[in-house]
């Protein structure tokens, strides 16, 4: 009965590379959202996903930053061009079905650290 | 704008001395209030789910109050196990997303 699966758990880069972190969400949860927690702050939510489909990327910054879930595979948050101030810890969460009031499941997250 | 502010930003309690954190929100309709622990290096992990003012919830030594305007988890006799940040998230009743806004967290420290 394995959890939220993310990885990697520590990725390092340098300026201007491309981070690509994953997730794989609870068996049977086809909905996925992405958290990003920067030190001494809370968590902001970046972007929720369903199979093949966004459904609110409302906390998405505009340029460098995309996400997918795709019918096959993990979830994918990609980063091109990675800036100092993208280091922080993503988190995702997934949840069964969408529905209110659903409590969502977190991965032990993906600490960045850009050079 | 949606919005959770939790207090104190850090506490630190000895082992048995008991207290509460608080958590503000301001939301455009409520779907559920969520109290969630976080430990160094993990993700939060599920507490409690309130979904209307007067309900309460307990697990072991942990209770969560919830207001109009704000909840409460009260902590009877902490343990060192205890010490974690606490977070507070609301649902708001609007729009297709279940997305939680979060608040930043209350550090506790329970000394032994």
């Amino acid at each position: 009965n394995a959890g939220v699966m993310q990885n990697p758990r520590h990725l390092v880069r340098r300026r201007g590379q491309e981070a690509r972190l994953r997730c794989s969400p609870m068996k049977g949860h086809s909905h996925v959202y992405w958290y990003r927690q920067l030190p001494e702050e809370g968590l902001k939510f970046m972007v929720y996903l369903q199979k093949e489909n966004i459904i609110d990327e409302s906390g998405m910054p505009k340029e460098r930053f995309s996400a997918e879930f795709p019918k096959e595979g993990p979830s994918i948050l990609r980063i091109q061009q990675v800036v100092r101030g993208d280091s922080a810890a993503y988190f995702c969460a997934s949840s069964p079905s969408g529905q209110g009031n659903e409590k969502l499941f977190f991965g032990s997250g993906t600490q960045l650290s850009v050079l | 704008e949606d919005q959770v502010t939790q207090s104190p930003e850090a506490l630190r309690l000895q082992e048995g001395e008991s207290s509460s954190l608080n958590c503000s929100y301001t939301v455009s309709g409520l779907r559920g209030l969520f109290w969630y622990r976080q430990d160094p290096g993990k993700g939060p992990e599920f507490l409690f789910t309130l979904y209307s003012a007067g309900e309460e919830k307990e697990k072991e030594r942990l209770k969560a109050t919830l207001t109009k305007k704000e909840s409460f988890l009260h902590i009877t006799a902490p343990k060192p196990e205890d010490s974690a940040t606490y977070l507070c998230a609301v649902q708001a009743n609007s729009g297709a997303t279940n997305k939680l806004i979060f608040g930043t967290g209350t550090l506790l420290a329970v000394q032994p």
